[in-house]
């Protein structure tokens, strides 16, 4: 069975330092990896995807992400965080174990402190 | 744009009374996602369509009810709602199942 699990459930960066969001999943094959951003009252939007091409990902508003295999992860970074970067993160899973279904994080609240 | 766009963005409705939660796409994708979104917490999925073949997964209430007319529209139907299906309502559409989901903005429902 699929899992995935969001490390932190919340972070707290300064404007203009890094942020890392920490996911780590399980999956008995080779699984899709996504994450997804939320702002509030909003719908979830796609700023990457992992699916077994190149391992460091880059997506949109300057983050990215590495799938390591050998440690089950897929964190997210961007060298500096902005205000408008405040919102919720969801890391997902799919694709594997002959299932097409989505498994959610239970996502990761990121403030950034001016 | 190609998009996915959810009407109304915001719903109020009685407790009890029939309501109605619509979702259209430009993209031309194959599925439809609706998703359950309770506050603090990660999306749910309620039911799929892949075409016209219709998925309901196993939990989800019989009060729950999908129409979908054509490629572009899909509509969520509640019968009876209860205070506890007040949430957020998230429709999203990938080309196949196992691709990449686009969701739209939501519709809020509250339930009086």
């Amino acid at each position: 069975a699929q899992s995935v699990t969001q490390l932190d459930s919340h972070v707290s960066v300064s404007e203009g330092t890094p942020v890392l969001l920490r996911c780590n999943y399980s999956s008995s094959y080779s699984p899709s990896l996504f994450w997804y951003v939320q702002h509030p009252n909003k719908g979830l939007q796609l700023l990457l995807k992992y699916t077994s091409a190149a391992t460091l990902v880059k997506g949109i508003n300057g983050f990215e992400a590495e799938f390591k295999k050998s440690e089950t992860s897929f964190h997210l970074t961007k060298p500096s965080a902005h205000m408008s970067d405040a919102a919720e993160y969801f890391c997902v899973v799919s694709g594997g174990s002959g299932t097409y279904k989505y498994i959610f994080g239970t996502g990761t609240r990121l403030k950034v402190l001016a | 744009d190609a998009m996915v766009i959810q009407n109304p963005r915001y719903q109020v409705t009685q407790f009890g009374k029939p309501v109605t939660l619509s979702c259209s796409q430009t993209l031309n994708h194959n599925v439809m996602y609706w998703y359950q979104q309770k506050s603090s917490q990660a999306p749910k999925l309620l039911f799929h369509y892949y075409d016209k073949d219709f998925n309901n997964e196993a939990d989800t209430p019989d009060n729950f009810q999908s129409r979908r007319p054509n490629t572009s529209f899909c509509f969520l139907d509640i019968r009876s709602p209860g205070l506890g299906d007040a949430a957020m309502y998230l429709c999203a559409t990938s080309v196949r199942v196992n691709y990449e989901q686009y969701f739209g903005p939501g519709t809020r429902l509250t339930v009086t």
